[in-house]
C-alpha cells in the first residue's frame, strides 16, 4: 500500500509560537489529504483537509500546505496553545478511496 | 453532534478467547473502515466496507479475524482465537465514500488487551 511518513516524530514548542508539522507521501495519484489530531484515549479528530487541486488551505489558526512536486504536506498551527498538545497524523486518500496514515508526530506545547 | 460509536471501550481477555468489537457508523455514511493502532505500527488499515460490502480486507490476518456489516448501522470485527499480539486499540471510522473530499470520522476505539 501507499507509504505516508513523517519527518519529525516529536516536536516541542513554546506556547504562543507557531508550529509546523511535516509529512511525506508516496502515491502521486492521491487526490485528497487530511490532518488529524489525536488526544490521549480518543480517536483521531479531523482538523483540516485539502484537495490536490489546491496548494494551500486555511482554517482557524491552522493552515495546510501541499507541494505535489515533492509530495509533501505540512500543517501549520499559529499561536500554539497547551490544548494543541497531541499526536498529529496526516492521511492520504489513495487507491480505491482508501485512507492511509502516517506514523504521527507528537506535539508538546511548553507553557 | 453525530459521531461514530464503538463498544466496548475496553476489553481484557485471555488468549484463545473470542473477541467481538462493534461499531455504529454515523447515520447516512456508506463507508466503514477498521484500523488497528499500536505504538510500533501506527494506524494500520484492516478492512474497508462500502454500502455494507467488503471491498478490501487484505490488512487482516484471515485465519483469525473477520469483519462484517450485518446492517447499515452496525459493523463488527471479530477475533477468534485471540492472541497476545492482538493487543492494540481498534478504531472504526465512517465516511461518505462516494463524495470526493469527504473525511473519515473516527470513534474513540476499543482498547483490547489479550493476556
Amino acid at each position: 500500500g501507499e507509504s505516508v511518513g513523517l519527518h519529525l516524530p516529536t516536536l516541542s514548542v513554546q506556547e504562543g509560537d507557531n508550529s509546523i508539522i511535516n509529512c511525506a507521501y508516496s502515491n502521486s495519484a492521491s487526490d485528497y489529504f487530511i490532518w488529524y489530531k489525536q488526544e490521549s484515549g480518543k480517536g483521531p479528530q479531523f482538523i483540516i483537509d485539502i484537495r490536490s487541486n489546491m496548494d494551500k488551505r486555511q482554517g482557524q489558526r491552522v493552515t495546510v500546505l501541499l507541494n505535489k512536486t515533492v509530495k509533501h504536506l505540512s500543517l501549520q498551527i499559529a499561536a500554539t496553545q497547551p490544548g494543541d498538545s497531541a499526536v498529529y497524523f496526516c492521511a492520504e486518500n489513495g487507491n480505491f478511496n482508501k485512507f492511509y496514515f502516517g506514523s504521527g508526530t507528537k506535539l508538546n506545547v511548553k507553557p | 453532534d453525530a459521531r461514530v460509536t464503538q463498544t466496548p471501550r475496553h476489553k481484557v481477555t485471555e488468549m484463545g478467547q473470542e473477541v467481538t468489537m462493534r461499531c455504529q457508523p454515523i447515520l447516512g455514511h456508506n463507508t466503514v473502515f477498521w484500523y488497528r493502532q499500536t505504538m510500533m505500527q501506527g494506524l494500520e488499515l484492516l478492512a474497508y466496507f462500502r454500502n455494507r460490502a467488503p471491498l478490501d480486507d487484505s490488512g487482516m490476518p484471515k485465519d483469525r479475524f473477520s469483519a462484517e456489516m450485518p446492517d447499515a448501522t452496525l459493523a463488527t470485527l471479530k477475533i477468534q482465537p485471540s492472541e497476545p499480539r492482538d493487543s492494540a486499540v481498534y478504531f472504526c471510522a465512517s465516511g461518505l465514500g462516494h463524495v470526493v473530499g469527504s473525511p473519515l470520522h473516527f470513534g474513540n476505539g476499543t482498547r483490547l488487551t489479550v493476556t
